[in-house]
């Protein structure tokens, strides 16, 4: 069965540490791998899509970075407005249905 | 503000009623996806259009019913209401397909009595 396992399911860092979150995933042809950021109460935010492996991508303080069975979203000496549940989904080639994983909970404390 | 508007914001109703759920995406995007999200179950996702027509179909009970008019503003129909039905219901739209940017709207919270 296709899945999305994120972890740790929740993380605290002090501002400034830097760390990574993973994004394990088993897929019958993936299409694509997204990430998300999301505040309590609200809709996710996009944040990046993720094709082959070996791909990487940077916005401000995080990089993903995609292999054939994983992704990572690194932090960057993270600020405590960076404190959000962060999404890991793929998206499967033959019917194009997306799968979320559960999340980790990201909280930096100042 | 992600552009995408999402009505009513909460919605209170019982078991076994229907209700219909409305999503109007951002000007000129021609995709509407809807997810469920429940502290249980994560976020899951249900449908997806693509300028009026069915592109793909996640996780959706018989009991739920989804269309996207020729003005791409869509509705979600959930009929037939159970407990477990209570969530938050998103919707999200984008230009093309996923792999675009996609931009949730605020979401509906539904509460099945």
């Amino acid at each position: 069965e296709d899945q999305v396992t994120q972890s740790p399911e929740a993380l605290r860092l002090q501002e400034g540490e830097s760390s990574s979150l993973n994004c394990s995933y088993t897929v019958s042809g993936l299409r694509g791998l997204f990430w998300y950021r999301q505040d309590p109460g609200k809709g996710p935010e996009f944040l990046f899509t993720l094709y082959s492996a070996g791909e990487e991508k940077e916005k401000e303080r995080l990089k993903a970075t995609l292999t054939k069975k994983e992704s990572f979203l690194h932090i960057t000496a993270p600020k405590p407005e960076d404190s959000a549940t962060y999404l890991c989904a793929v998206q499967r080639n033959r019917d194009d249905k997306i799968i979320f994983g559960k999340g980790t909970r990201l909280h930096i404390l100042p | 503000d992600s552009g995408v508007t999402q009505t009513p914001k909460h919605l209170i109703t019982a078991t076994g009623q229907r209700v219909t759920l409305r999503c109007s995406p951002r000007s000129g995007d021609l995709s509407v996806y809807w997810y469920q999200q429940s502290l249980d179950q994560g976020l899951q996702f249900l449908i997806h259009y693509y300028n009026g027509e069915e592109r793909a179909k996640g996780n959706i009970l018989e009991r739920f019913s989804a269309q996207q008019f020729p003005d791409l503003h869509s509705e979600l129909n959930l009929s037939s209401l159970e407990l477990g039905d209570s969530a938050l219901y998103f919707c999200a739209s984008s230009v093309d397909g996923p792999y675009n940017e996609q931009f949730f709207g605020p979401g509906t919270r539904l509460t099945v009595l």
